[in-house]
């Protein structure tokens, strides 16, 4: 079956680095996207990985690897409007994707 | 109109009543996509279109029908609804259907039903 796992809910400290890991089981792979879902609104595009290792994007960043079927984004310096929740959503082969449940991020001051 | 709309923003339904959730994109995107988000579960794909007059079965399409009569419009329809279909319906789309491609969300229906 298809499987992508992360943990439920995460807490961290406005200016610190926290990373959201994700692992995955899915009958093929073309690449693996991180969303960003603010409560009440629709998910957003962080990042897209298709080669293993670390893409970086300003204070937000992703890492692969696909023999281990694991990702993780990592975000540094939090900010308060960081807290969201986070996707992780895996391309199978039929180009669909393939959603985890979301890791809910709570930053406090 | 920028990117995804869609109509109404939520909706309060008796159960048995028939629904269509509206969903309009101008990026003339080839694909599009519906999913329900419930607490817990994550999206979870219940009807996609990957281009203008083909439609395909997602992961729960069970109570759903959907048609793609245009490039721009994706309606999905509740022929009688139930209160397990109670949830965020997110309407979306991207350009790729051979290659993996970002897909474009709308702002959600929150539908509920009685």
């Amino acid at each position: 079956g298809q499987n992508i796992d992360q943990p439920t809910e995460m807490t961290a400290t406005e200016g610190a680095i926290v990373q959201i890991n994700c692992t995955y089981q899915t009958s093929g792979f073309n690449g693996l996207f991180w969303y960003q879902q603010h409560a009440g609104e629709a998910p957003t595009f962080l990042s897209y990985n298709v080669l293993d290792g670390l893409e970086e994007k300003g204070r937000f960043s992703s890492f692969l690897s696909r023999s281990k079927g694991y990702s993780y984004l990592l975000l540094k310096e939090l900010q308060m409007k960081d807290s969201a929740s986070y996707l992780c959503a895996v391309s199978d082969s039929n180009y669909q994707l393939i959603w985890g449940a979301g890791t809910k991020l709570i930053i406090k001051p | 109109i920028a990117g995804i709309t869609q109509a109404p923003t939520s909706q309060i339904l008796a159960a048995g009543r028939r629904m269509t959730l509206r969903c309009t994109q101008d990026m003339r995107h080839n694909a599009m996509y519906w999913y329900r988000q419930d607490l817990g579960l994550g999206l979870r794909l219940i009807h996609y279109s990957n281009t203008a007059g083909t439609t395909g079965k997602g992961e729960v399409p069970d109570g759903y029908s959907v048609s793609r009569a245009n490039t721009d419009d994706f309606p999905l329809t509740l022929a009688s609804a139930v209160p397990s279909q109670t949830s965020v319906y997110f309407c979306a789309s991207s350009d790729g259907t051979s290659r993996p491609s970002e897909q474009f969300f709308g702002p959600g229906t929150r539908l509920t039903v009685l």
